[in-house]
């Protein structure tokens, strides 16, 4: 059953430290999506990479926040220094580039900023 | 861009009732249209969707219309059941933007028994 897998799960850190979150795509994805989900903004796109490369990260705060791609099977979403507005949900999605497909979503970390 | 818009925010139904949620987005180019279903503590799973192309789709006790003149969609539960609750979202893929994908703000649908 191919699924996202997202980790942690759940983060509670103090404001002022580092934060990576992991993504792992499904295999073969060629795209994938971080989401910010707060109760106020919905889902908000913060990235998007296709092939691994940054297309888009308009919606991501470049002061603190980066998003990588290592390799094909792994995401990720740092933010550095943390703060307290930073607590959401943040999902990664994966899904096939062309044509018209669906994004696939991970479980969510649940990020909570103290 | 593009800009999806949702309505309602929530919808409470009895169960056996009919339940029905809008969506509307603002850019011609988009051409694929999927919907969600957020459980709690869970991320979004894909239950319907309905590219361009097509006018309406069905699938068991839940639809999808397009009206790409207007364009608004529709996402149709018939037969509501308990286990329908979630947040429901709607999506618009954005051909112009990269292929994004654009959520509207979300619908808790609460079914009651």
């Amino acid at each position: 059953d191919a699924r996202v897998t997202q980790t942690p799960r759940d983060k509670v850190t103090e404001m002022g430290q580092e934060v990576t979150m992991r993504c792992q795509p499904i295999l073969g994805h060629n795209t994938v999506f971080w989401y910010r989900q707060t109760m106020k903004q919905g889902l908000e796109l913060l990235a998007y990479f296709r092939n691994r490369a940054p297309l888009d990260d308009s919606g991501m705060p470049k002061d603190r926040f980066s998003a990588e791609m290592p390799d094909a099977t792994l995401a990720t979403l740092k933010i550095q220094p943390s703060e307290p507005r930073d607590s959401a949900v943040y999902f990664c999605a994966s899904g096939m580039s062309g044509g018209n497909t669906e994004a696939f979503f991970g479980q969510g970390t649940r990020l909570t900023v103290v | 861009g593009e800009n999806v818009e949702q309505h309602p925010s929530t919808l409470s139904v009895q169960e056996g009732d009919s339940a029905v949620i809008k969506c509307t987005y603002s850019d011609s180019a988009s051409n694929y249209f999927p919907w969600y279903k957020q459980e709690l503590g869970k991320g979004p799973q894909l239950i319907i969707d309905i590219r361009s192309n097509v006018g309406e789709k069905k699938d068991q006790r839940i639809a999808v219309t397009l009206n790409k003149t207007a364009k608004h969609f529709s996402l149709h539960i018939t037969e509501t059941q308990p286990e329908d609750s979630a947040v429901y979202f709607c999506a618009a893929r954005a051909v112009r933007n990269f292929n994004k994908f654009y959520f509207g703000s979300g619908t808790k649908l609460n079914v009651k028994p």
